[in-house]
């Protein structure tokens, strides 16, 4: 198994508070993903990195950033949490074969 | 823009049926296609992938075929098991970038 974890694996906040998720990797790998899980949706994109501080965005970008400082470490922030981003986040890894990518266990957000 | 569409599920089968999960794309130029699985609570775990046309990806049974003519790469099983009980994903590598496209999703349910 890749070596990938997500922090917190589970929360609750309140609206309007702010959120911030870890994700962290042992592997060395070039490419990090942010997605949301939701039903009906499939998974969508949020922001991916290609590398320390080179970062793009994806689908569903707006109200998230993200910031990369270490190969190992990919943070999502959510500025102002609002109740349309209750959702399970992953993070999926990739390195040479970019599309081949290895997931996290995910962190189920809930925001009242 | 690039799109990749499942069918609808939950699928239910018994043990021992043959599967079938249908998917097809629509992209620009030849993508890469892939299966992926999400066992309940966990992230998504790459099952099968294709790189170019009549290609055919197997893993643990699976078989899924790059068919370009009718842009499809349908997941077929010969024999499931109730530990096949899952969500496939079926997903393309958008051309000329580092990103995924993913399908809604088919749940599975086998029963013994």
């Amino acid at each position: 198994d890749a070596g990938i974890t997500q922090s917190p694996r589970h929360k609750v906040t309140e609206t309007g508070t702010p959120v911030t998720l870890r994700c962290h990797q042992t592997e060395n790998h070039r490419y990090m993903y942010w997605y949301r899980q939701d039903p009906g949706h499939g998974l969508r994109l949020i922001h991916y990195s290609y590398g320390v501080k080179d970062t793009d965005k994806g689908e569903v970008s707006d109200g998230y950033s993200v910031s990369r400082s270490k190969t190992e470490d990919f943070l999502l922030t959510l500025e102002s949490a609002t109740s349309s981003q209750t959702s399970v986040y992953f993070c999926a890894i990739s390195g040479t074969e970019s599309y081949e990518q290895y997931f996290g266990p995910g962190t189920r957000l809930t925001v009242t | 823009g690039d799109s990749v569409t499942q069918m609808e599920g939950p699928v239910t089968l018994s043990e021992e049926a043959f599967l079938t999960i249908n998917c097809t794309y629509t992209a620009t130029g030849y993508p890469s296609l892939f299966w992926y699985v999400q066992y309940p609570g966990e992230g998504l775990q790459l099952l099968l992938k294709a790189t170019k046309a009549d290609d055919k990806g197997s893993n643990k049974g699976f078989e899924a075929t790059y068919r370009k003519e009718t842009t499809s790469f349908h997941l077929e099983k010969g024999s499931v098991q109730v530990s096949d009980s899952a969500v496939y994903f079926c997903a393309l590598g958008a051309y000329n970038t580092d990103k995924l496209i993913f399908g809604t999703g088919t749940r599975l349910q086998v029963f013994p």
